[in-house]
């Protein structure tokens, strides 16, 4: 398998832009997370999804961000518009929560810049 | 809400030497599963080891093991005969299960001396 695939790797924008991050889970997993990373906050659960239905959304910042999960296999941040603070790396996650092992599987992330 | 507290923003170890790192959390659960997860320079996030808190053996693999203290939320690392490799950030994490998202500590930044 491999692995969750996240793209783009990198982006750079310009502030008001609309960004789109996209991710692939890994195929029979059914359990997707969308989590950011900055200096000052670390690691923080921005949504996630079981089933393609999102569960928790509490952790995104705004209105400006949205996301959605149209199949077990695709999922998108959008970020609409963009502001210099969305600057981070933005990680997907899946797991198959049925698994005794119990670990997420993390993709290997978006940097964004927002100018 | 849970928490995960990493008092140790950095840490140094000799090549070849013994270092633990430290992590806490809080919880009123009493089934959750405990991870370490490895992050270098590559951003990849790695999993190093896991605890699930039913067990009361300590979990380890390979130079990792876990001391895992139930009672008192705590759950640190050690790595033995530390590698050049291992120089990269750890972060300690929580989660009540495989469908639940995880809970991440602000991490500690080890470095491996040669």
């Amino acid at each position: 398998d491999a692995g969750v695939i996240q793209s783009p790797r990198h982006e750079v924008t310009e502030m008001g832009q609309e960004v789109t991050l996209r991710c692939k889970p890994i195929s029979g997993h059914n359990s997707l997370f969308w989590y950011r990373q900055t200096m000052m906050r670390g690691l923080e659960l921005l949504i996630y999804f079981n089933n393609n239905v999102p569960i928790d959304d509490s952790g995104m910042p705004e209105d400006r961000f949205s996301a959605k999960m149209p199949n077990a296999s695709f999922s998108t941040l959008k970020i609409q518009p963009s502001e210099p603070r969305d600057s981070a790396v933005y990680f997907c996650a899946s797991s198959r929560w049925e698994s005794s092992y119990n670990e997420q599987f993390f993709g290997p992330g978006t940097r964004l810049t927002v100018l | 809400a849970q928490t995960v507290t990493q008092s140790q923003p950095e840490m140094s170890v000799q090549e070849a030497e013994t270092v633990t790192l430290s992590c806490t959390y809080d919880t009123s659960e009493s089934d959750y599963y405990l991870f370490w997860y490895k992050q270098p320079p590559s951003r990849q996030m790695i999993l190093v080891i896991r605890q699930e808190a039913y067990k009361q053996q300590n979990a380890t693999e390979n130079r990792f093991s876990v001391n895992f203290q139930k009672a008192a939320k705590s759950f640190s690392l050690k790595i033995s005969d530390s590698q050049l490799g291992d120089a990269a950030m750890y972060f300690c994490a929580y989660s009540l299960s495989g469908n639940t998202p995880l809970v991440f500590g602000k991490g500690t930044r080890l470095s491996v001396i040669a």
